[in-house]
């Protein structure tokens, strides 16, 4: 099954401590973001990349830093400079010569600060 | 930058009634615009999407229309279930290369059996 894959599902850390996300695809996709979903808010873009070796940032991109070696892989790292880091984040893929930006999601990871 | 608003927040209507979503955009070169959603605890997942050469589609219970005139474009959804329960997204683009994708806050539709 082509599709996209995060993990962990659920994520605890300890304040002061870095954690990274995981969020694979098998879709020969050339694109991938990562979003961030807070209660009652829409989806806030932290970074995205359009190539292997190359990302931007996006609207949050503060308190994160990402990788993108792999076309299939692109690992968000959530760093203690985040000041709230506690939400639900979303990975996406989009194929790069598609004419319109349409984008397919991963089940999400909720990241929890204790 | 564009900027996407999405009302009314919450929706419930009893199973079989329609339920109508709607939101406006303000950047005119915005072309393309996705719906999607979002069970509880999952990825949002794409359910429809218009693009501006059109004014309305149609999907079996679902239906986008689009009037770029006013910059405003609505989901409908007829013959509601207790399944269409969910929280909806709409988004707008724009067309070629990449294009930030704007979405709205999300409509919480519950469907009362």
């Amino acid at each position: 099954d082509g599709g996209i894959t995060q993990s962990p599902k659920y994520l605890f850390r300890k304040e002061g401590q870095n954690v990274t996300l995981s969020c694979e695809q098998n879709l020969n996709h050339d694109a991938m973001y990562w979003y961030r979903q807070d209660p009652g808010q829409g989806l806030r873009l932290i970074y995205y990349s359009q190539i292997v070796n190359d990302f931007q940032k996006g609207d949050i991109a503060e308190g994160y830093s990402v990788s993108r070696e792999k076309k299939e892989s692109f690992p968000l790292t959530v760093t203690s400079a985040q000041k709230n880091p506690t939400a639900f984040y979303l990975c996406a893929s989009s194929p790069r010569d598609s004419s319109y930006n349409e984008q397919f999601f991963g089940p999400g990871t909720r990241l929890t600060v204790l | 930058g564009e900027n996407v608003e999405q009302h009314p927040s919450t929706l419930s209507v009893q199973e079989g009634d329609s339920a109508v979503i709607k939101c406006t955009y303000s950047d005119s070169a915005s072309n393309y615009f996705p719906w999607y959603k979002q069970e509880l605890g999952k990825g949002p997942q794409l359910i429809i999407d218009i693009r501006s050469n059109v004014g309305e589609k149609k999907d079996q219970r679902i239906a986008v229309t689009l009037n770029k005139t006013a910059k405003h474009f609505s989901l409908h959804i007829t013959e509601t279930q207790p399944e269409d329960s969910a929280v909806y997204f709409c988004a707008a683009s724009i067309k070629g290369g990449y294009q930030k994708v704007t979405f709205g806050t999300g409509t919480k539709l519950q469907v009362i059996p």
